[in-house]
């Protein structure tokens, strides 16, 4: 079956500090990858996505490659800000699994001032 | 685009009390998904639509959740009779179509459920 495993935070930095999150899948089919942002007491938002190999996604300064051959999505952003401050969950979905989002656990990251 | 609108987005209730959440997709969207997320557990997907059918409710706990889709533009996850252990943030995502499995899902801002 699907599943993602990300880095386990939290993870705390100094504002403009280098961001990395780890993320690994497996997936039965060819799956598209994603990063979804949780600001505090909101809903889940897209931050990137890739759907094929050596695609990268990027928005906000924040950055995915997608890496077939190490079956990885980390995300990275170079310089944090303190509004960068929430959860951060990895997922993917493929027709093996209907196309369904499997979700990581999530990392809760907080920047500080 | 008002985005994913869901009611109430608090509910405090006590143990037996039926519970209604209410979620109204994007327009033009034709799939929906009902999430719950909790400490322990994370996110799990409980049940989604496709075209208003359930097509997979294989998420959904117990007999004592329910979920239907009367419209595109309408759905409820009902709780009957509620426990402790249901309380949760209970979200609402749409997508515009799940083949491809490229597509976005869109979140709601969430309904958190408290049972006494």
């Amino acid at each position: 079956g699907n599943s993602v495993t990300q880095m386990e935070g939290p993870v705390t930095l100094s504002e403009e500090a280098f961001l990395t999150i780890n993320c690994t899948y497996t997936a039965t089919g060819y799956p598209s990858l994603f990063w979804y942002v949780q600001y505090p007491g909101e809903g889940l938002q897209l931050l990137l996505k890739a759907t094929k190999a050596d695609d990268k996604g990027s928005n906000k300064g924040f950055e995915a490659t997608y890496r077939k051959e190490t079956t990885s999505f980390h995300l990275e952003k170079g310089s944090v800000q303190v509004s960068d401050s929430a959860v951060y969950f990895c997922a993917l979905s493929d027709r093996g699994n209907d196309y369904k989002l499997s979700f990581g656990a999530g990392t809760t990251v907080t920047v500080r001032a | 685009d008002a985005g994913v609108i869901q009611s109430p987005r608090h509910e405090v209730t006590e143990m037996g009390q039926e519970v209604t959440l209410r979620c109204k997709p994007i327009s033009g969207h034709n799939s929906l998904f009902w999430y719950r997320q909790t400490m322990m557990r994370g996110l799990e997907l409980l049940i989604y639509f496709n075209n208003n059918v359930p097509i997979d409710d294989s998420g959904m706990p117990e007999d004592r959740f329910s979920a239907k889709m009367p419209n595109a533009s309408f759905s409820t996850l009902k709780i009957q009779p509620s426990e402790p252990r249901d309380s949760a943030v209970y979200f609402c995502a749409s997508s515009s179509d799940l083949s491809g499995g490229q597509e976005t899902q869109y979140f709601g801002p969430g309904t958190r459920l408290l049972v006494l």
